[in-house]
């Protein structure tokens, strides 16, 4: 079954770093997104990706968080200086078609800012 | 504001129980109301979803009730088993692309 793959799968960073999250979407899809999930509380819409921009975003999703397709296979998520507050486990997610359906999350990145 | 509530926030059951977890929504346009589940370090996964023309929908165990007037709908697991034991959350989503989740119930079902 494809899955969307997330790498590292933990990373511990200092804060007022910058880190970069990858995730690989499953080959067909074209709509690409990512949440979090600070430990113990509920799965957070950040931002979603369509066509190289962004098509919708959060509150949370401020400007120092920046989202891109390098390539025809890699979305990443870059936090430019990392605050306490970033700590939780970011998932990837894509999904074929606009909108609802079909969407298919990672396993998750936990981000561990010290 | 907190456009999707659920409860409990944990629960117990017996194997062979059938754990009942209740959603509530606000949002009037959202039109498709799926369940995840999610286990200690993996991704939600999605389990049984509804659109709201209908008011139940089964897959296999899986049971999902929906009241368009009430504005709620609730996932039932008929015959519950240890290996169900994970955290289940509600969703909703409307005509934008992100999913407004629930706060997660964890079940835990025992042998």
């Amino acid at each position: 079954e494809p899955e969307v793959t997330q790498t590292p799968s933990h990373q511990v960073t200092q804060m007022g770093q910058e880190v970069i999250l990858r995730c690989v979407p499953i080959s067909n899809h074209l709509y690409f997104y990512w949440y979090r999930q600070i430990l113990g509380q509920k799965v957070e819409f950040l931002v979603s990706f369509y066509n190289n921009e962004i098509s919708e975003k959060s509150e949370i999703f401020d400007d120092q968080f920046s989202v891109e397709r390098p390539d025809g296979s890699n979305f990443t998520l870059k936090i430019r200086s990392t605050k306490l507050e970033d700590s939780a486990m970011y998932f990837c997610a894509s999904s074929e078609w606009q909108g609802n359906y079909g969407y298919t999350f990672g396993s998750g990145t936990r981000l561990t800012v010290v | 504001q907190q456009q999707v509530k659920q409860s409990p926030q944990s629960l117990i059951v017996q194997k062979g129980g059938i754990p009942i977890i209740n959603c509530a929504y606000e949002n009037t346009a959202f039109d498709y109301f799926p369940w995840y589940q999610q286990f200690p370090g993996k991704g939600p996964a999605l389990l049984i979803a509804i659109r709201p023309d209908v008011s139940e929908k089964k897959e296999g165990r899986f049971t999902i009730s929906f009241n368009k007037s009430a504005k709620q709908f609730s996932l039932h697991i008929m015959d519950s088993q240890p290996g169900d034991s994970a955290t289940y959350f509600c969703a909703a989503s409307g005509t934008g692309n992100q999913f407004y989740f629930g706060t997660g119930t964890s079940l835990t079902v025992i042998p």
